[in-house]
């Protein structure tokens, strides 16, 4: 059964402490890894696809990488306004682009 | 262009009544989802639509839920005899043909009482 776990379920950095945040999967034929990031009463909003291992893509303060297990979001020297839950989903063997979620991870970054 | 759009924002409805939500995707897009996020859990895909066909309703709980989607565009999901199980923030999505990222709309939060 396809699956997705992240890690920590919560983390609290002060402004400018850079960390990683974790989803390991277990999806067969995986067609891509997603990341979203989720403000308080608001839907995901899309932030990054990654489709093999070893592919990385940047935005602003955010680097999210990709292994054949794992996939990593660093945040780089984080804001206050990074304050939010980061959701990874994949798309694996329902050939449907269905994603299955993890169960996400809320950072708070406090000035 | 414009977002993924639902409405109503919020539903508040008395346990054992029927509501409809509705869903307007981004012009274009085939692929339309359906998912449910419960207190303290994450998203959980409820059906998925290409055009008009729903190929997958695997996540349907209970034949009480039920959705449709004319003319490759709207959709409304419908929950006949509402629980208070039932509540929870129910969010659509659309891609384009099911390739690629999805797009999420604001969502309805759905409070059974």
């Amino acid at each position: 059964e396809d699956q997705v776990t992240q890690s920590p379920e919560a983390l609290r950095l002060q402004e400018g402490e850079s960390s990683s945040l974790n989803c390991s999967y277990t999806v067969s034929g995986l067609r891509g890894l997603f990341w979203y990031r989720q403000d308080p009463g608001k839907g995901p909003e899309f932030l990054f696809t990654l489709y093999s291992a070893g592919e990385e893509k940047e935005k602003e303060r955010l680097k999210a990488t990709l292994t054949k297990k794992e996939s990593f979001l660093h945040i780089t020297a984080p804001k206050p306004e990074d304050s939010a839950t980061y959701l990874c989903a994949a798309d694996g063997s329902s050939n449907t682009g269905k994603l299955i979620f993890g169960q996400g991870t809320t950072l708070q970054v406090k000035p | 262009g414009a977002g993924v759009s639902q409405s109503p924002s919020n539903k508040v409805t008395e346990k054992g009544k029927d509501v409809e939500l509705r869903c307007d995707p981004i012009s274009g897009h085939t692929a339309l989802y359906w998912y449910r996020q419960s207190l303290g859990q994450g998203l959980e895909f409820l059906i998925y639509f290409q055009g008009n066909s729903a190929p997958d309703k695997s996540g349907l709980p209970s034949d009480r839920f039920s959705a449709e989607r004319t003319g490759g565009s709207v959709s409304t999901l419908t929950i006949q005899r509402t629980q208070q199980e039932d509540s929870a923030v129910y969010l659509c999505a659309s891609s384009p043909q099911g390739l690629g990222e999805a797009f999420f709309g604001q969502g309805t939060r759905l409070t059974v009482v």
